[in-house]
């Protein structure tokens, strides 16, 4: 079954407890992303990759860094975690955007409440 | 850059009206457009997509959406809401110049017995 996996689904920390969310796809997929979900502010886009060893900020990246040493996983790493950094974290995996009308795969979400 | 406008960060409808969720977008070029379903405590999953094949789209549950590249627009239709449509939905935009997909902010759709 084509899906993206994340964990934990839940997670609950305390401020400077540095942490990893696990992302991977099983498709093969060359774009892989990382999104926060806020009311009332939509999906932001923290960090993207094109492929592996390629990464590049989205809107928001301040607090986060991310890495792609293989192509089916993208690791969102919170080195501080700090309270403005609580909420709803998906990451998504595509074919190459912008070369064809290539939707995204979106996993089930990480909630995180740092405290 | 391209953006994408929802207008209406909340539409209620009573359950048999229809729906009819607002898209606009801004790109140089067509785009790729997409609208996207999240149900609670659920991911994004892809209701339907334009590919310019043709401008009326549809998708799954009776969803559809329009293209209308003078309007810049690409609103989601469904003639008769049901309850289970009650869901947050986004309207996204890829290409046209910009690799990068970008969202909306999201429409919540009430849907009232």
């Amino acid at each position: 079954e084509a899906q993206v996996t994340q964990n934990p689904r839940y997670l609950i920390t305390v401020t400077g407890k540095k942490l990893t969310v696990t992302c991977s796809q099983n498709m093969n997929h060359e774009y892989m992303s990382w999104y926060r979900q806020d009311p009332g502010l939509g999906l932001r886009q923290i960090y993207y990759s094109m492929n592996v060893e390629v990464t590049d900020k989205g809107d928001v990246p301040e607090g986060y860094k991310v890495s792609r040493k293989e192509k089916r996983n993208f690791p969102l790493i919170l080195e501080s975690p700090s309270p403005n950094q609580t909420s709803l974290y998906f990451c998504a995996s595509s074919r190459p955007p912008g070369q064809g009308a290539y939707e995204q795969y979106f996993g089930p979400g990480t909630r995180l409440t740092v405290t | 850059a391209q953006s994408v406008t929802q207008l209406g960060s909340h539409v209620s409808v009573s359950e048999g009206a229809l729906v009819l969720l607002r898209c606009n977008y801004s790109s140089s070029v067509p785009p790729y457009l997409f609208w996207y379903v999240q149900y609670p405590n659920q991911g994004l999953q892809l209701l339907l997509k334009y590919t310019s094949a043709a401008t009326l789209v549809k998708g799954i549950n009776g969803f559809e959406a329009e293209f209308k590249k003078s309007e810049t627009s690409f609103h989601l239709t469904k003639p008769s809401a049901h309850m289970s449509d009650a869901a947050e939905y986004f309207c996204a935009v890829s290409g046209g110049g910009s690799y990068i997909p970008t969202f909306g902010r999201g429409t919540s759709l009430i849907v009232h017995p």
